[in-house]
């Protein structure tokens, strides 16, 4: 079965600095790779997806995701933080063929002023 | 518009009590899930429906049984509450079965606590 996994639970930055949140998943065959964003009391929203193509993906609020297959990664990056970036932040990802959406355990990001 | 909406968006009950969340949306979804966020944010998939026929149950306690009346809606209602069911249920739908080539739309949760 897919597993995705977050190394940084939590993640505390100043406003301006860069941002980089790793996202693994399992599975060796084809994917779709989501990033979500929940800000505080607020339901899932969509940052950005990759189904294929380019693997540099760009969403939402300025951010981006470089999808590495050969690391079975997607790693989210923002070039410059805001303290409305404040929010939990989940990488999930479907296979093809699977029936389900599995997420990450989530990356808490405090942006400081 | 809102494209998945829950009802009702904070629910406080007893343990042993009954109740039920509801879920619509207005996108022409075929799937609709249901997914538990725990104390420590942790998303995990309980069940999802796909033009009203069950295509997932993750070993969910039969205490949770989800109902779905049409391709549109898709309500959880759960039996003698414990207090272990605290926690944000958020009901999703996407296009396609799993959401492949697509994705998700979530609903706003419904924030359950049992006491």
């Amino acid at each position: 079965a897919q597993s995705v996994s977050q190394h940084n639970h939590h993640v505390i930055l100043s406003e301006a600095a860069s941002l980089e949140l790793g996202c693994n998943y399992s599975y060796g065959g084809t994917v779709n790779l989501f990033w979500y964003v929940q800000y505080p009391g607020q339901h899932l929203q969509l940052l950005l997806k990759y189904f294929s193509g380019d693997p540099l993906v760009k969403g939402i609020k300025g951010f981006e995701a470089e999808f590495i297959k050969s690391k079975f990664s997607f790693n989210l990056r923002k070039p410059s933080v805001q303290w409305s970036d404040t929010a939990e932040y989940f990488c999930a990802v479907v296979t093809g063929g699977g029936n389900k959406l599995t997420f990450g355990t989530g990356t808490q990001l405090k942006v400081e002023l | 518009d809102t494209a998945v909406s829950q009802t009702p968006k904070y629910l406080v009950t007893q343990m042993g009590n009954d109740k039920s969340i509801k879920c619509e949306q207005n996108l022409g979804h075929d799937t609709m899930y249901w997914y538990k966020q725990d104390s420590k944010k942790f998303l995990k998939i309980m069940f999802s429906y796909n033009n009203k026929e069950l295509i997932i149950n993750e070993t969910v306690p039969n205490r949770f049984s989800p109902k779905s009346p049409d391709k549109a809606h898709l309500n959880l209602h759960i039996n003698s509450l414990e207090l272990g069911d605290s926690a944000v249920y958020f009901c999703a739908s996407s296009q396609d079965i799993g959401g492949f080539g697509t994705e998700a739309f979530f609903g706003q949760g419904t924030r359950l606590t049992v006491v």
